[in-house]
């Protein structure tokens, strides 16, 4: 059964640093792409970038660029969402989900077939 | 990139058909059979309901379709049951730049 299972809730202050993890199983983690997406209150989906556990391959979203590093440890089945100071504004529920992917190829299909449970963030002076 | 625009709400009673369109542009939607549905209720993770455009999921039910015309994707779900009732979202392949992108979200309610 492939399971996506992530990090707690945290709170934070402005300005801390901070790195929220989605360890994989059931499937081999290395081979298909991980994405991260960010729900913040009350609001709609946004896409924030994608891995590939097997070789580190990581695309942004021209909006979250510069703002967050997405990396991965496929040694440990794990991807990790890291900021270096956070802001109010980072306040949100943060999905990794699995994107559908051809092997041996890595041809994405853009679309999420399996997601974690969200790592609420909370970010308050 | 901006968002894909869905209608804010839908609803309807048990047993009715309701149509949640998703429209986006030449170069998303319009170009790509890339489409994907999700099903999210509140306090959940999102569920894929469709992929493809139009294909389910194993274990999706399918009183859940979808279908495309031109730049506006749509997700019908027949024989509307009170569980049913969640936020919808589109999301789509938008090329290289941004490869994907999602709609603005509907909530759904069962009358």
């Amino acid at each position: 059964e492939v399971q996506l299972v992530q990090s707690g809730a945290e709170v934070k202050k402005p300005g801390e640093s901070l790195k929220i993890s989605c360890k994989g199983s059931g499937y081999t983690f290395s081979s298909y792409w991980i994405g991260w997406v960010r729900q913040m209150p009350g609001k709609g989906l946004e896409w924030m970038g994608i891995i590939y556990p097997g070789d580190s391959d990581t695309r942004y979203s021209p909006s979250i660029q510069g703002q967050v590093t997405i990396s991965a440890d496929q040694s440990i089945s794990t991807a990790y969402l890291q900021w270096s100071s956070l802001k109010a504004s980072d306040t949100a529920m943060y999905y990794c989900a699995r994107l559908a992917t051809d092997y041996p190829t890595r041809h994405m299909w853009y679309y999420f077939d399996y997601w974690g449970q969200g790592t609420l963030v909370t970010v308050s002076s | 990139q901006s968002a894909l625009t869905q209608p804010a709400s839908v609803s309807g009673s048990p047993g009715q058909s309701i149509t949640i369109s998703c429209t986006g542009t030449s170069s998303d939607v319009g170009s790509y059979n890339l489409v994907s549905w999700y099903q999210q209720h509140p306090g959940k993770a999102p569920k894929l309901m469709i992929c493809e455009g139009s294909k389910r999921p194993s274990g999706v039910s399918n009183r859940f379709s979808g279908s495309k015309s031109g730049n506006t994707a749509s997700l019908t779900i027949s024989g509307l049951q009170a569980e049913d009732e969640a936020d919808y979202y589109c999301s789509s392949y938008a090329g290289t730049t941004t490869p994907l992108v999602f709609g603005t979200g509907t909530k759904v309610t069962v009358l």
